[in-house]
């Protein structure tokens, strides 16, 4: 079956660090895949989009790398601050509009 | 621009009642989704419309779930009757397009969630 799958455990980092959160795939074709950031008591915010054809994209502090051979993508924030902390999705879409969302990973930046 | 719009945001009931919930969605917007999120997991998708039609009812309990949207606009999302298991957060969202396009991207817009408790 299709399967999506984040890092289970929290990620607590140091302030200033880069943060790597990784997602997982088996059985599935995804189209492109995004990454969303929710809040408590929030709806998820679309952070970065990326296409199956595409190695990386970059926004500001972040980064996602797509590797279809592993299938994975790594999410990385940079200069991490504790505004970073947050809950982050990554959401894969097939070609056929199929939709599945990982679990998530609960990120801490500690001062 | 206003975001999506979502009501109640909070609804406490028993096992075996009716509730419903209403999604007013980005002006513009053509797909409308419904997601249900249980505490300490992803948004699972219930139902995709777009316009008017279903795109994706697959994990829709459809003995116990019901959605709608009228004239392609608003939405509402009916349980009858609630179980104790539907406890989670239902969440809205919108999007311009519906990523349904080959080689298109689409990026959908949230709305704060409607946390329904079933006792």
């Amino acid at each position: 079956s299709q399967k999506i799958e984040q890092n289970s455990e929290a990620l607590n980092i140091q302030e200033g660090k880069t943060a790597t959160l990784t997602c997982n795939y088996t059985n599935y074709s995804p189209a492109y895949l995004q990454w969303y950031r929710q809040d408590p008591g929030r709806g998820p915010v679309f952070l970065l989009l990326i296409r199956e054809n595409e190695k990386e994209k970059r926004k500001e502090r972040l980064k996602v790398t797509f590797d279809t051979t592993l299938k994975q993508s790594l999410f990385h924030i940079t200069a991490s601050q504790p505004a970073d902390s947050a809950t982050y999705l990554c959401a894969f879409y097939s070609s056929a509009s199929k939709i599945i969302f990982g679990s998530g990973t609960r990120l801490s930046i500690r001062p | 621009e206003a975001g999506v719009a979502q009501s109640p945001r909070y609804k406490i009931i028993e096992k075996r009642q009716s509730v419903a919930f209403w999604c007013n969605p980005i002006s513009g917007h053509a797909t409308l989704y419904w997601y249900q999120q249980i505490l300490g997991q992803g948004p699972k998708l219930l139902i995709q419309f777009q316009n008017n039609g279903v795109v994706d009812d697959s994990q829709l309990p459809k003995d116990r779930f019901s959605a709608e949207r009228l004239k392609g606009v608003d939405s509402t999302l009916k349980i009858q009757p609630a179980k104790l298991e539907d406890s989670a957060v239902y969440l809205c969202a919108s999007s311009p397009l519906g990523g349904t396009f080959r080689g298109s991207t689409d990026t959908q817009y949230f709305g704060p969630g409607t946390r329904l408790t079933v006792l």
